[in-house]
């Protein structure tokens, strides 16, 4: 099984809503990651779990709040977003410290905040 | 820090034509190089990678070598169909970013017709 799962494919929620995105993988990955992708621009990364902890934070605003609860899946919280936070969320894994291996994207979830 | 630079896109190629994606990166030590495709409403794909220098990754009749003298892995075909239209992305991952995280080009797009 080489594919990371997210879930749901859409979504649209209002600026006083709490909704979560999840992620699955059954890679034995250990690195898993949350980008934040515009139309026509690359992937910007969010987060980053190492064995289950939070190793990287961009910088992103406390309205999304990550979670790993075991080694297969992520979370992604989202809590009284902007429109402008309306993106496609990608979910991500790879093997931790091999690099020379590539990282396995989802296919998405689509976001629009209304 | 690392970094990729990308051509300039949107790139518009006629169907059979010889498709070129430069793309030069500055990373301290020894990356893998990867490209990405991401066709309209998905995730990103790996196309093909390289994990070092003069390696050449090939998939589905595109190919790209690591140049390290010329810090550059520039991706070709030699005929493009339709279906190749896409945004492709240059990443590298490096030993320096914590758990091996990408780096992406600003991606190109890629209209290929008929």
């Amino acid at each position: 099984d080489t594919e990371v799962t997210q879930t749901p494919k859409h979504l649209v929620m209002g600026m006083t809503n709490k909704k979560s995105l999840k992620c699955e993988q059954h890679m034995g990955h250990r690195a898993m990651y949350w980008y934040k992708q515009k139309a026509k621009k690359p992937p910007e990364l969010m987060f980053v779990y190492s064995y289950e902890k939070l190793s990287i934070n961009e910088s992103v605003p406390s309205r999304f709040s990550p979670e790993c609860p075991n080694s297969s899946l992520l979370n992604l919280h989202l809590h009284a977003l902007q429109p402008e936070d309306s993106a496609l969320y990608l979910c991500a894994s790879s093997q931790i410290q091999e690099i020379n291996t590539e990282a396995f994207f989802g296919q998405g979830t689509r976001l629009t905040v209304v | 820090g690392d970094s990729v630079t990308q051509m300039e896109g949107p790139v518009t190629l006629s169907e059979e034509a010889f498709l070129t994606i430069n793309c030069t990166y500055t990373a301290t030590g020894y990356p893998s190089l990867f490209w990405y495709v991401q066709y309209p409403g998905e995730g990103l794909q790996l196309l093909l990678k390289a994990t070092k220098a003069d390696d050449k990754g090939s998939n589905k009749g595109f190919e790209a070598t690591y140049r390290k003298e010329t810090t550059s892995f520039h991706l070709e075909k030699g005929s493009v169909q339709v279906s190749d239209s896409a945004v492709y992305f240059c990443a590298l991952r490096s030993i320096r970013g914590n758990a091996g995280k990408s780096t992406f080009g600003d991606g190109t797009t890629l209209t290929v017709k008929p």
